[in-house]
């Protein structure tokens, strides 16, 4: 059953704590994303990779982490310097200038 | 800066209207562009992907068109049904070094039976 996930689903975060998002695929896809999304903004880019090992700062890249080190997978950890991070996180995959797919999406609430 | 501008932000429609949904873009110079559908609370569903060289892609009652010198793409869905009932986003890709989405934000579709 290919295809892309992302958990958990539902994330709560204390004030000052930092929290990772699980994002795993296995459509051998060499690029992976992280987006942001809120109410009436759209979808905002993280961070992004395009081969293991190597990854780029997005447009909103401040207060967030990412690793690469399998292909499969591309956690994202939300740190204490990230002011507000309650929001929708989508995380995506694709082959090089293909169609992206996007995993079921992480809703983070800073309690 | 590619800027993506979709209008109308919400339709409401009646079942069985034909319906175009618009998206312009302010850098012509793209890799392609997708359109994309969002149910309340999950993840997008890719709908269509238009390549630079291409003019138009149908999938079923959807036909996405693409005038790249102009900026525009619009998704048509003819026959519209309740479960078309989204929010449509378009995005694309812009030339130059990255492979990164650039979204639109978006088209609220009601169909009403």
């Amino acid at each position: 059953d290919g295809g892309i996930t992302q958990s958990p689903k539902y994330l709560f975060r204390k004030e000052g704590q930092n929290v990772t998002l699980s994002c795993e695929q296995n459509l051998n896809h060499d690029a992976m994303y992280w987006y942001r999304q809120d109410p009436g903004q759209g979808l905002r880019l993280i961070y992004y990779s395009q081969i293991v090992n190597d990854f780029q700062k997005g447009d909103i890249a401040e207060g967030y982490s990412v690793s690469r080190e399998k292909k499969e997978s591309f956690p994202l950890t939300v740190t204490s310097a990230q002011k507000n991070p309650t929001a929708f996180y989508l995380c995506a995959s694709s082959i090089t200038l293909g169609t992206q797919y996007f995993g079921p999406g992480t809703r983070l609430t800073v309690l | 800066k590619q800027e993506v501008t979709q209008i109308p932000a919400a339709l409401s429609v009646p079942e069985g209207e034909n319906l175009v949904l618009n998206c312009s873009f302010t850098d012509s110079a793209i890799y392609n562009l997708q359109w994309f559908r969002q149910d309340p609370g999950k993840g997008l569903t890719s709908l269509l992907l238009i390549q630079s060289s291409q003019r138009e892609q149908t999938s079923g009652r959807l036909n996405a068109s693409l005038d790249k010198s102009s900026g525009r793409s619009t998704l048509y869905i003819a026959a519209s049904q309740p479960g078309d009932s989204a929010t449509y986003l378009c995005a694309v890709v812009t030339q130059g070094g990255s492979e990164k989405l650039v979204f639109g934000k978006g088209t609220k579709l009601t169909v009403n039976p």
